[in-house]
C-alpha cells in the first residue's frame, strides 16, 4: 500500500515552460486535493476534487489547472510557469472513515 | 470566509516544560486536524477531533477541540527534543471537504 505518491520530488524550470506534477493514490478515495506551501504561509489550498470528473477551484488556483479522469490520479498542471509559483507542492487525500487525511511526500518546484 | 489563526507562530522551550499552543477559527466547523512537520518533510496527522469535547493524546501531545469557543489547543507536556518540528492547525469549513490551514507553529526545545 503506497498511499499518495507524487513524482518528481524536485524540478527546476524556466519561465514560461509548462509541466504536469503528477499526484497517485492507491486508497480509492474521492477526495483529492493540491496545496502550496511558502514559507510563513502554511498550506494554500489550490484545487481540489470530490471524484473522477469533478474538479473546483481552492484558494490560490490561478496559473494551474487539473483534471481527474480516474479516482487514482489527479494531476496538476502549469500552463506558463512564473517565479511566484516557485513552491513545495503537496498532493493530498482524505478517507470518508475517520476523515484522515493523508499527504504526499511533496515536490519542490523552482522557477527561475 | 474561514481564517484560521494560529499562535505563537514560534515557540522556543526547555526540555522538561509543559507548554500550549492555540488554534483559533472564524467560521462553525465540524473538524480539526493537527498536523506536525519536520524540515524538509511532509504533513504527518497527529489528530483529527471530530466533535465538541473532542480530547486526543499521544505520548506527551494531548488535542482538545471547543466548537463554541472555536478554539483547539494542542498542549505539550514535559517536552523532550524530538519534539522540535512545525505544527500546523487545519480546520474544514461547512459540508465541503475544503481545509483551511493556520500559519504553523515552529517548535523548538532546547535541552
Amino acid at each position: 500500500n503506497a498511499g499518495v505518491t507524487q513524482t518528481p520530488k524536485f524540478q527546476v524550470l524556466k519561465t514560461g515552460q509548462s509541466m504536469t506534477l503528477q499526484c497517485a493514490q492507491d486508497m480509492n478515495h474521492e477526495y483529492m486535493s493540491w496545496y502550496r506551501q511558502d514559507p510563513g504561509m502554511g498550506l494554500r489550498l489550490i484545487h481540489y476534487s470530490v471524484g473522477a470528473g469533478i474538479t473546483d477551484q481552492g484558494e490560490v488556483p490561478n496559473g494551474y489547472n487539473v483534471s481527474r479522469s480516474t479516482t487514482e490520479d489527479f494531476p496538476l498542471r502549469l500552463l506558463s510557469a512564473a517565479p511566484s509559483q516557485t513552491s513545495v507542492y503537496f498532493c493530498a487525500s482524505l478517507s470518508p472513515v475517520g476523515g484522515e487525511q493523508y499527504f504526499g511526500p511533496g515536490t519542490r518546484l523552482t522557477v527561475t | 470566509e474561514l481564517k484560521v489563526e494560529q499562535n505563537p507562530l514560534f515557540l522556543s522551550m526547555q526540555e522538561g516544560k509543559n507548554y500550549t499552543i492555540y488554534c483559533n477559527y472564524s467560521t462553525t466547523s465540524d473538524r480539526l486536524y493537527w498536523y506536525r512537520q519536520d524540515p524538509g518533510k511532509s504533513l504527518e496527522s497527529l489528530f483529527v477531533l471530530l466533535s465538541n469535547g473532542a480530547v486526543k493524546q499521544e505520548g506527551r501531545l494531548m488535542a482538545s477541540l471547543d466548537t463554541k469557543a472555536r478554539l483547539s489547543t494542542l498542549h505539550i507536556t514535559a517536552a523532550v527534543h524530538d519534539l522540535s518540528a512545525t505544527y500546523f492547525c487545519a480546520v474544514r469549513g461547512g459540508s465541503n471537504y475544503k481545509l483551511t490551514f493556520g500559519k504553523g507553529t515552529l517548535l523548538t526545545v532546547n535541552p
